[in-house]
């Protein structure tokens, strides 16, 4: 089966980083995404790894180590509306099964 | 472009009643996929469809049915309501097993089962 673990709950200052780090467990492993929602809304993609290493959109990066089973998005210059819930979520590669975690409210002080 | 596309936005029902949950997408996506979201459960899948014809059961199918209908359409069937199933729905996309190709998600239907 698969299994995602993350934070429940993270709490940064405003125009400073943060890191929410997932561990995985899964049979057949695809790839490592995350999805940024806010509330009342529908998720959207923000960032995959399906290779070791760190990739960067904007302020935006996400980091992957498979031999881990470890995966973390940074998010740099946090800004009051990066107030949301962060999910992880693998997809598997036999049958292209997408499993999300429990996500991690991060929480902006001014 | 619409992306995905739900229907209803919000529905209640009375246990015991049943109802179909309407998802389309015009991205010509192989794959689609139901979830279900409860406070402090995350995104939990309860069925999806690698492709035309064929759908396999996720985490919490109990209760569920699916049909997928066509490439675009992909629906969801309660038989007989129960107030657990009361959530908030999300039906979502991708192309099957493509590097970097996300989930596209409607906005959503929330369902109250009394």
């Amino acid at each position: 089966g698969q299994s995602l673990e993350q934070p429940s709950e993270v709490t940064a200052v405003e125009g400073a980083i943060v890191q929410i780090n997932c561990t995985y467990q899964t049979s057949g492993f695809y790839g490592l995404s995350w999805y940024q929602q806010h509330d009342g809304g529908a998720p959207t993609f923000l960032s995959y790894n399906a290779l070791d290493g760190l990739e960067e959109t904007g302020r935006f990066s996400s980091f992957l180590s498979r031999s881990d089973s470890y995966g973390y998005l940074l998010l740099q210059e946090l800004q009051m509306k990066d107030s949301a819930s962060y999910f992880c979520a693998v997809r598997d590669n036999r049958d292209d099964k997408i499993i999300f975690g429990k996500g991690t409210r991060l929480h902006i002080l001014p | 472009n619409a992306g995905v596309t739900q229907t209803p936005k919000f529905q209640v029902l009375k246990t015991g009643q049943s109802m179909t949950l309407q998802c389309a997408q015009d991205m010509n996506h192989n794959s689609m996929y139901w979830y279900r979201q409860d406070p402090g459960m995350g995104l939990r899948l309860i069925y999806y469809s690698a492709s035309e014809g064929t759908t396999d059961k996720g985490e919490v199918p109990n209760g569920y049915n699916v049909s997928r209908l066509n490439k675009r359409e992909f629906s969801l069937r309660l038989e007989s309501a129960a107030p657990s199933q009361t959530s908030v729905y999300f039906c979502a996309s991708s192309e099957v097993r493509a590097y970097n190709s996300p989930l596209h998600f409607g906005n959503g239907t929330r369902l109250t089962v009394t």
